[in-house]
């Protein structure tokens, strides 16, 4: 079964502190995604990598960036956190066009 | 850009009915259609899509329609059971990038008794 796992399932960050979340597959897909769900916004795509070393902007890709050392390794990073930031962080792997495959998300909190 | 509309925020439908979600999009171009569903408190898992070179295709109880014309496709359930009650999202990606898919804001399904 497709894996993606997550790691800290739950932070809680000052502001302007530096946030860094964790995302590994098991998939052996070339693209993964990092994305936030707020309530009554839905899923928002933050930054996604089509493969080792590639990173692209999402549709709200101010105030993070991401890194993709490896086929397997995604991480999604804040330098600098604010309380806006405040989310659930889902990763996901696929290879377009067809289904994702979500990790089990991340809850920041930024006080 | 890109915009997936899901116009019920809420649906209840009685355990054993048939629920109808509805999104449209906006991008002509757009070729592929995922739905995912999330139950409460967990992550979001892929259910079924749907691919602009059909405009039907079903899946046990679920059932994807396509209408490209009207830039508008549903999500099926029939006999709905207790453990269908979810958010459910569907989602776009564009022919010029099939990386970027778009979601909708999702349809809280509830089964009710």
């Amino acid at each position: 079964e497709a894996a993606v796992t997550q790691s800290p399932r739950n932070k809680v960050a000052v502001t302007g502190g530096k946030v860094t979340l964790s995302c590994n597959q098991t998939n052996n897909h070339n693209n993964m995604y990092w994305y936030r769900q707020d309530t009554g916004h839905g899923l928002r795509l933050i930054h996604y990598s089509y493969g080792a070393g590639s990173t692209e902007k999402g549709d709200i890709p101010d105030g993070y960036k991401a890194s993709r050392p490896s086929q397997e390794n995604f991480s999604l990073i804040l330098e600098l956190a604010t309380p806006s930031q405040t989310s659930v962080y889902f990763c996901a792997s696929g290879d377009a066009p067809s289904g994702q495959y979500f990790g089990p998300g991340t809850r920041l909190t930024v006080l | 850009g890109e915009k997936v509309e899901q116009h019920q925020s809420t649906l209840s439908v009685r355990e054993g009915d048939s629920a109808v979600i509805n999104c449209t999009y906006t991008d002509t171009a757009s070729s592929y259609f995922p739905w995912y569903k999330q139950e409460a408190g967990k992550s979001l898992h892929f259910v079924i899509d749907i691919r602009s070179n059909v405009d039907r295709k079903q899946s046990q109880r679920l059932t994807v329609l396509l209408d490209k014309k009207a830039k508008r496709f549903s999500l099926h359930i029939t006999a709905t059971q207790p453990e269908d009650s979810a958010i459910y999202f569907c989602a776009a990606s564009m022919e010029t990038n099939a990386y970027k898919v778009i979601f909708g804001k999702g349809t809280h399904l509830h089964v009710l008794p």
